[in-house]
């Protein structure tokens, strides 16, 4: 399983863009970098995957780094509803999701 | 998507008791799993369970302390057998359809033993 490292923390004003990093040095060729957020008192909820190039949906944007060893979230307007902490999951299709501590994100009105 | 509930969606049990913990899906699912978040902490994966096999645990996990039923496409249980103090936790069932890379959780199950 390749190790991620994200902020324990961040904070965003509302309605300004966030970025949330992720690093995952160890990350293989196959594995995909998948990200999900768990909204208080939720079970987690899909945000957006992606391989090696750039995505986007209507949620969110995710930036993949050239070598593939770091990611970041782009949420482009952040509101209250975005509060949540955000997990990076990197790990091959098929492969059983390996959860961290993930970044708890404070957005302030 | 997928909708998921779960049932109960919390309890307080005493210690040495078993509980069961249902989850059903709105959809025909192949891949069902359940996870554990303890107070404070990320999710640990428990258990894979498919349909028509059975469950497959992850390191730390025993089917004695985690029985699982898998009887049809839509529906799960996992029972937390002999409860401590220490099985407090959020357990969770998820899914995935036709794309593993988007999982579907249900909202969990809060237990606090005594």
């Amino acid at each position: 399983d390749a190790k991620t490292t994200q902020p324990n923390s961040m904070e965003s004003n509302e309605e300004e863009p966030v970025h949330l990093p992720c690093n995952h040095s160890t990350i293989s060729g196959t594995d995909y970098i998948h990200w999900y957020r768990q909204l208080p008192s939720q079970g987690p909820e899909y945000v957006i995957h992606g391989l090696t190039s750039n995505v986007n949906n209507r949620m969110a944007s995710l930036a993949i780094a050239e070598d593939r060893k770091s990611s970041t979230l782009i949420l482009h307007r952040a509101t209250l509803r975005d509060a949540a902490v955000y997990y990076c999951i990197p790990g091959a299709y098929g492969q059983n999701f390996v959860f961290g501590p993930g970044t708890r994100l404070s957005v302030l009105p | 998507s997928a909708v998921i509930s779960q049932k109960p969606s919390r309890d307080i049990c005493q210690r040495g008791t078993s509980l069961t913990i249902q989850c059903q899906v709105d959809s025909q699912v192949t891949m069902m799993f359940w996870y554990r978040q303890q107070p404070g902490q990320s999710l640990t994966l428990i258990a894979t369970a498919n349909q028509g096999s059975e469950a497959t645990y992850e390191s730390g996990f025993v089917i004695d302390k985690f029985p699982i039923s898998r009887p049809n496409l839509t529906f799960s249980t996992l029972t937390v057998s002999n409860m401590s103090p220490e099985d407090s936790s959020i357990y969770l069932c998820s899914v995935a359809l036709r794309d593993y890379n988007e999982q579907f959780f249900g909202p969990g199950t809060r237990l606090t033993v005594l």
